[in-house]
Formats: C-alpha cells, sequence, structure tokens
C-alpha cells in the first residue's frame, strides 16, 4: 500500500514564525503536490513538483516555497507564517502524469495565533 | 470564469437507497474525472476515475458517468450504507503545461441513516 506520511497533524505557531511542513512517500511516485483545504472553499493546489529539485507553482503559492531535495520528501515552507495561513495542508502524490490517482496524507491541521 | 460546483447542502438518504451526487464545471476542458472520499480530519481517498472518451464507470456499488457536453458527472452509491457517510469529492484532471493537476469541487456531504 501507498503511504504518505506527514510530520505533524497538529501544529501551533505564532504569526511571523518560520514553519516547516514535512511530507513523505514511499512508493517511488513522481509526482508531489501540496494543498490547503477551508471550509467552503475546498482543496486548493499551493505547489507541486514533478521531480527531484523541481516545482511548479499551483493557483495560491504567496507567502508559500517549498522543496524537494530527494524524491520521496516534499517539504511546505511558510517563510513568516499570518493568521490567514491557518488552515488543513494535505500532501498528495502520484506516479506520472495525468490519469493518474492521486494518494494523500492525513493532514496537518495549523493554526497560526 | 472557470468554476466546479457540488452541492453544499448536505444529502440525506435511508440506508438501502441509491445516493446521487452531481458535479459541474464550466470553462474547463478535463482528459479526466475523478471522484474521492474524505472523512472528518483525514486526507481524501480516491475512488473512481472516468476518462473523456467514457460515459459511465463503475465499481461495486459505485457508479460513475461523465456527459462532456452538458459538462457535468453523476457518482451513485446504489444500496447505501451508514458507512458510506462522508463528503465525497470531485475533481477535475487538467493537464497543466504537461503536469498532472487536479482542480477540486468544494464536496458534497452524504448522510446515510440506518
Amino acid at each position: 500500500d501507498v503511504k504518505v506520511t506527514q510530520s505533524s497533524r497538529y501544529l501551533v505557531k505564532r504569526t511571523g514564525e518560520k514553519v516547516f511542513l514535512e511530507c513523505v512517500q514511499d512508493m517511488d511516485h513522481e509526482n508531489m503536490f501540496w494543498y490547503r483545504q477551508d471550509p467552503g472553499l475546498g482543496l486548493r493546489l499551493i505547489y507541486f513538483s514533478y521531480d527531484v529539485k523541481m516545482k511548479e507553482k499551483g493557483d495560491i503559492p504567496e507567502g508559500y516555497s517549498v522543496s524537494r531535495e530527494k524524491k520521496e520528501r516534499f517539504s511546505l515552507i511558510l517563510e513568516s507564517a499570518s493568521t490567514n495561513q491557518t488552515s488543513m495542508y494535505l500532501c498528495a502524490s502520484s506516479p506520472g502524469t495525468g490519469g493518474d490517482e492521486q494518494y494523500f496524507g492525513p493532514g496537518t491541521r495549523l493554526t497560526v495565533t | 470564469s472557470q468554476k466546479i460546483e457540488q452541492n453544499s447542502e448536505a444529502l440525506n438518504i435511508q440506508e438501502g437507497k441509491t445516493a446521487t451526487l452531481t458535479c459541474n464545471y464550466t470553462n474547463y476542458s478535463p482528459a479526466y474525472l475523478q471522484w474521492y472520499r474524505q472523512d472528518p480530519g483525514r486526507g481524501p481517498v480516491f475512488l473512481l476515475l472516468i476518462r473523456e472518451n467514457e460515459k459511465e464507470k463503475r465499481k461495486e456499488r459505485l457508479k460513475v458517468t461523465f456527459d462532456t457536453t452538458l459538462k457535468q458527472s453523476l457518482f451513485h452509491i446504489t444500496a447505501s450504507q451508514p458507512a458510506d457517510s462522508a463528503t465525497y469529492l470531485c475533481a477535475l484532471d487538467v493537464m497543466n503545461t504537461g503536469f498532472q493537476k487536479l482542480v477540486f469541487g468544494t464536496g458534497t456531504r452524504l448522510l446515510v441513516s440506518p
């Protein structure tokens, strides 16, 4: 079974802090994705990566950056956390290009106070 | 503008009935459409994928239809059970500069009562 793990289930940070969210997948997938999920807005794509050291902006990249130094690991970085970044963050991976299902991690609920 | 819409109101049905959920979209040309199930506090789990040239796909008690003229997908759960209670998300699989990109609807919550 594919497993996608995220470093924390719950996280509380202060405004202005630098925040790292880590995601690891164990199935040698090419693609990895970071989403945030908010009530009434659904899942929105922040960044994705199709190869090591490669990244592409999603629909809402402002205030975020990412890092993919190894194939299995994709990190989301909030350079200076703000209260409007309080959300559920979901990581996903998929094997290749279009038509592949995405496998999601359990999510990290981040609260910025 | 591009939109993907699912009924935001919860769907309440009785056990044993067929649940039908709707996904409508505008100004997209998806190559595939996917359906996911999400339980509270968990990540979505993939259920079914249907291609643009397929009209219908089945898997056990699940059936998905895809009408690219109407720009609509219907998701059916037959003989529904209380364990089917969850939020169901549709996702359009649109290519972005050659790479997979999923655009998700906001989901419809299904409640199946005994």
